[in-house]
């Protein structure tokens, strides 16, 4: 069955830390994935989008997500978190004709 | 330059009452998803709509829940005789085009309380 993943459904960091969320999908063909952001109380805010040419993908605020072909995964990075990316992360991947999203990872940095 | 509009933001009701959200897409948007979020769940699609036509229902339950997109005014999704477990946010999103090519816009949801 289509889907997308996330391993992780609550991290902690402290600012500065490091940040890598995982996102897997199941799907043969060929798939556009987004990162989206979810800040409280707030709407989605799309923070970047693959959809073919260079697997490293830059999106907004700093983040980035590489996809993996040969591993299913799209996983989204930053270098140094700040206070401000508190907010909940989803994956999400255009699989036939709708966007199934993942469950959601919160992410809470400690000031 | 209106984002996506969804109203109401808050909507209660009881039990076996009927529950209307409506949808606004952005201007020129033509095609609208419909998702719903509970906590530890992610979000749920539930249809997917262009004007007039249900393209996508396969995330809707078979009882009670049904949408709308027509050719003049919102999208409109619709619970009849709610129970509890409706209870949940709702979001509803527009792209001008198939997915495939442009990524959704987000309203910012409406949170059905069902007492």
């Amino acid at each position: 069955a289509q889907s997308v993943s996330q391993h992780n459904h609550h991290v902690i960091l402290s600012e500065a830390a490091s940040l890598e969320l995982g996102c897997n999908y199941s799907y043969g063909g060929t798939v556009n994935l987004f990162w989206y952001v979810q800040y409280p109380g707030q709407h989605l805010q799309l923070l970047l989008k693959y959809f073919s040419g260079d697997p490293l993908v830059k999106g907004i605020k700093g983040f980035e997500a590489e996809f993996i072909k040969s591993k299913f995964s799209f996983n989204l990075r930053k270098p140094s978190v700040q206070w401000s990316d508190t907010a909940e992360y989803f994956c999400a991947g255009f699989l036939d004709d709708k966007i199934i999203f993942g469950k959601g990872t919160r992410l809470h940095i400690l000031p | 330059n209106a984002g996506v509009m969804q109203n109401p933001r808050h909507l209660v009701r009881r039990r076996g009452q009927e529950a209307r959200l409506r949808c606004s897409p952005m201007k020129g948007h033509s095609h609208v998803y419909w998702y719903r979020q509970l906590p530890e769940e992610g979000l749920k699609f539930m249809v997917y709509l262009q004007k007039e036509n249900i393209i996508d229902e396969s995330g809707m339950p078979k009882e009670r829940f049904s949408a709308e997109f027509p050719k003049e005014g919102p999208s409109i999704l619709r619970i009849q005789q709610v129970v509890r477990g409706d209870s949940a946010a709702y979001f509803c999103a527009s792209s001008p085009n198939s997915v495939y090519n442009s990524p959704l816009h987000f309203g910012n949801g409406t949170r059905l309380t069902v007492t």
